[in-house]
């Protein structure tokens, strides 16, 4: 069984440019979450898809954006990037059963800095 | 609404002593609680969950935690710390959110606790 993946690592961008961030799920799973982790903070939410659709926002403007793919890997995708953006970048998948709430396993994250 | 507040940011124990760290929630509804630990630029790994089941869950490592409902709190011990033990723990809870039929579980973290071992 593997477990969750992200790429890259790390990731250096500079404000205003546009960035992707890709996670693929633990096998089996078909939901994924995206979290944001400033430093010395914990994870703010951003957002969660599940089947191919956003089933959940956190308080993140619209130039954050997602995509969920067939086989359950997901892109983060972040506009017109500001300083404040930069932060560690948390994906998670789960199994949605629809019966109560599901646990979330967490990938290595993507460190995005934004200069 | 739901919130977490772990009490203490750093906390430091000698190897061989107790560890407690405190979380506190708010949840408007029935809450999931979980306990994460996160190593130096590595992700989040889970050690527990309560999910209203028995209230004292047993994890990983040697850790449990006791939900209390009266307290609202969901503290993480351990007996005997270990050198590897030293990271950051954070306590999040979950609960089904949601409008118009459709649900999500999505975790509120607390703002971590970092924790020292010396030996």
């Amino acid at each position: 069984e593997t477990g969750v993946t992200q790429s890259p690592t790390h990731l250096i961008k500079t404000r205003g440019q546009q960035v992707t961030l890709r996670c693929s799920s633990q096998s089996g799973h078909n939901t994924v979450s995206w979290y944001q982790q400033a430093l010395g903070q914990g994870p703010q939410f951003i957002f969660q898809y599940y089947r191919e659709e956003e089933n959940g926002r956190g308080n993140f403007p619209p130039r954050f954006s997602g995509l969920q793919f067939p086989n359950y890997s997901s892109e983060l995708n972040v506009n017109a990037l500001e300083l404040d953006d930069s932060a560690l970048y948390l994906c998670a998948s789960s199994w949605t059963s629809g019966s109560g709430v599901d646990t979330q396993y967490f990938g290595p994250g993507t460190r995005l800095t934004v200069l | 609404a739901q919130s977490v507040t772990q009490l203490g940011s750093h906390v430091s124990v000698s190897e061989g002593a107790l560890v407690l760290l405190r979380c506190n929630y708010s949840s408007s509804v029935p809450p999931y609680l979980f306990w994460y630990v996160q190593y130096p630029n590595q992700g989040l790994q889970l050690l527990l969950k309560y999910t209203s089941a028995a209230t004292l869950v047993k994890g990983i490592n040697g850790f449990e935690a006791e939900f209390k409902k009266s307290e609202t709190s969901f503290h993480l011990t351990k007996p005997s710390a270990h050198m590897s033990d030293a990271a950051e723990y954070f306590c999040a809870v979950s609960a089904l959110t949601g409008a118009g039929g459709t649900s999500y579980g999505k975790l509120t973290f607390g703002q971590g606790t970092i924790l020292t071992v010396h030996p």
